[in-house]
């Protein structure tokens, strides 16, 4: 199995700050990474598929990078809307896997 | 409207029973693997079992293989996951997702709501 490690757990961050979370897999996946934000009592949405492309209706401060075993997700100028846990998926080898998610709250 | 809808979930005692639906609507099942992915109560996500695009194959996770099966019958454009055996950690939201595939990778881009299994005495 391969095991998402995301970094960090917990984030307190202030509007238009530059946020970088971080996932790395304990072994290479290619670029089978995708992002999800999920908000309280709501489903995961898709933010980012593929390692770095983009989905229709998200927002463009959302960017994702990287490759094999490291991967980053970055928002540029955070809005307050953007409080939410982030999850990394890996979608390259089965049984497929979730980052234990990072948590972000807006000050 | 392209949508997937969970029901089924409710309380049930540890050892018990318990079948989860997820209805879909605006697209044909039977054209996508489809997955169960469950998150506990304040916990992270997790990927419960996947049932490829023509019914072929299964795979599940570690911790619930040999109790919960996954399935889906194509006249009701529905996928089940029968859960057995349950265990107090099972309790969870479950959701079900549809996969996508490119040509070149997989990723889930349709969820449910999810349905919440409470196991519990």
């Amino acid at each position: 199995e391969i095991v998402l490690t995301q970094s960090p757990d917990f984030q307190s961050v202030t509007p238009k700050e530059k946020v970088t979370i971080t996932c790395r897999a304990s072994q290479s996946i290619g670029s089978s990474l995708h992002w999800y934000q999920q908000k309280p009592d709501q489903s995961p949405k898709l933010l980012i598929k593929y390692a770095s492309q983009s989905i229709s209706g998200v927002p463009s401060r959302f960017s994702g990078s990287g490759s094999g075993t490291d991967f980053t997700l970055t928002i540029n100028s955070l809005e307050a809307e953007d409080a939410a846990a982030y999850y990394c998926h890996q979608t390259g080898t089965l049984p497929h896997t979730f980052g234990q998610g990072t948590k972000l709250e807006i000050k | 409207q392209v949508q997937l809808v969970e029901s089924g979930g409710g309380v049930v005692q540890p050892g018990g029973s318990l079948r989860l639906s997820c209805a879909a609507s605006g697209f044909n099942l039977s054209t996508h693997g489809m997955h169960w992915v469950r998150q506990a109560p304040g916990k992270g996500l997790e990927w419960v079992a996947v049932i490829w695009y023509d019914g072929s194959n299964q795979n599940y996770a570690d911790s619930v293989k040999g109790r919960l099966t996954v399935s889906r019958d194509k006249s009701k454009n529905t996928l089940f996951l029968q859960m057995n055996r349950l265990r107090v950690e099972d309790t969870a939201v479950y959701y079900c997702a549809r996969e996508h595939y490119t040509g070149t990778y997989w990723y889930y881009d349709l969820w449910g709501r999810g349905t919440l299994v409470t196991v519990s005495s």
